[in-house]
């Protein structure tokens, strides 16, 4: 299957400072990532799409201007968590998916995710 | 009603046994299925993928769709410790995110 990388596994920052997630597709071109955020025995929700060349579409109660999300090439996204606190302590795993087969058959792939402790 | 529905467990079966695992799905547009393995700590681990009515099957596993009753199952047999996980149903609808349910824990019993 197709392979997504995300750097770093493991950060642990200071309230207050910004932490940026990379993302990469690494044997494919992703038009659209995603990033998702997983809290301790909780399943994974849809913080937003993130979309090559345009600005990412933010699910309801996802702040915008908290979670920076850049995806300027066909295989990184990036998203920066702005001014930590240690409410965003999570796991974040990024996603991206493959087009199967024409009218929308798609396969998706998780990245390895990254564990941010906001101290 | 939730769009993806899993019994959340934990489904525990004996080592070398067959494991049933259920989904069902509200959206009758939706046109992928998926199944992901998920360890305590890690990410998704795509297992099975179909789009088709009828059974798929890769190795161990057998995904089955039923698109008429809004169902997806997955089997897995000779059934190891090393199984034990959680299991997560999504499906997607056209160029839509990942819907998950929210997800079956599997016990296999040594």
């Amino acid at each position: 299957g197709a392979v997504v990388s995300q750097h770093p596994s493991r950060v642990i920052c200071k309230s207050g400072t910004s932490v940026k997630i990379e993302c990469r597709s690494l044997d494919f071109q992703a038009t659209t990532m995603f990033w998702y955020r997983q809290f301790p025995k909780q399943s994974l929700m849809l913080m937003a799409t993130s979309n090559e060349g345009s600005k990412a579409t933010y699910e309801q109660g996802v702040e915008k201007d908290k979670f920076l999300i850049n995806h300027a090439s066909l295989t990184l996204s990036t998203l920066t968590v702005t001014s930590a606190h240690p409410e965003d302590s999570s796991f974040y795993i990024c996603s991206a998916r493959v087009l199967i087969l024409a009218g929308g058959i798609y396969e998706q792939y998780f990245g390895p995710g990254t564990r941010l402790t906001v101290t | 009603q939730k769009e993806v529905e899993q019994n959340s467990g934990p489904l525990s079966v004996p080592e070398g046994a067959i494991a049933s695992l259920n989904c069902t799905y509200s959206d009758r547009g939706s046109q992928s299925f998926f199944w992901y393995r998920q360890y305590s700590g890690k990410s998704p681990e795509l297992i099975m993928f179909i789009y088709s009515n009828g059974d798929k099957e890769d190795g161990r596993f057998t995904a089955q769709l039923n698109k008429a009753s809004q169902y997806v199952s997955l089997l897995i047999r000779d059934s190891q410790p090393s199984d034990s996980a959680t299991y997560l149903c999504a499906v997607i609808r056209s160029r839509r995110a990942l819907t998950f349910g929210s997800g079956t824990r599997l016990q296999v019993q040594p």
